[in-house]
């Protein structure tokens, strides 16, 4: 049974660029939540996937979106973007979208945007 | 919306010696609180929740206590060794609903020999 990974492990952006992190579910997993971790902070939730659905959004603009695919691995999109992207990505996929169903975080993507 | 707010931010103990990090929540409905430990480089692992229907659970080394009157929980970590070092993080949500884990700033525990 593999884990949930991410790539890439580190990236670096201008502003104004655009970005695409990727991750991979764990097996059987069918839900994957993001998450942005800056330096110092607890994770914020992005939005969560649901069986190639969104299923829920926190408090983030549109320029942060996602996919998820066939095989419930995901993507998460970020465009336009702003020095205060600069975090830590972390995705994270559990058996469904319930909050009490543990979510297996991946080691996350650390983007830099200078 | 949910707040968490979690304390201290960082902890130095003695190998052996207990550990304490407490967080607090300021949604009432919240009643799914689950503690997450990271590790640099790894993905960060659940190591232990609770719900709000009972006060204290116990695994091991590990314990988590709740009040839920005064909308606090916490966790405790006995005869503390190196590999706990980590940050710990605790989160909030509401059980059995889709969604979103509000989760506290972290605290930074290192164990020194």
């Amino acid at each position: 049974e593999t884990g949930v990974t991410q790539s890439p492990t580190h990236l670096i952006k201008t502003r104004g660029q655009q970005v695409t992190l990727r991750c991979s579910s764990q097996s059987g997993h069918n839900t994957v939540s993001w998450y942005q971790q800056a330096l110092g902070q607890g994770p914020q939730f992005i939005f969560q996937y649901y069986r190639e659905e969104e299923n829920g959004r926190g408090n983030f603009p549109p320029r942060f979106s996602g996919l998820q695919f066939p095989n419930y691995s995901s993507e998460l999109n970020v465009n336009a973007l702003e020095l205060d992207d600069s975090a830590l990505y972390l995705c994270a996929s559990s058996l469904s979208g319930y909050t009490t169903d543990t979510q297996y975080f991946g080691p996350g993507t650390r983007l830099t945007v200078l | 919306g949910e707040n968490v707010e979690q304390h201290p931010s960082t902890l130095s103990v003695q190998e052996g010696d207990s550990a304490v990090i407490k967080c607090t929540y300021s949604d009432s409905a919240s009643n799914y609180f689950p503690w997450y430990k990271q590790e640099l480089g790894k993905g960060s692992q659940l190591i232990i929740d609770i719900r709000s229907n009972v006060g204290e659970k116990k695994d091991q080394r590990i314990a988590v206590t709740l009040n839920k009157t005064a909308k606090h929980f916490s966790l405790h970590i006995t005869e503390t060794q190196p590999e706990d070092s980590a940050v710990y993080f605790c989160a909030a949500s509401i059980a059995d609903s889709w969604g979103k884990l509000q989760f506290g700033a972290g605290t930074q525990v290192v164990v020194t020999p």
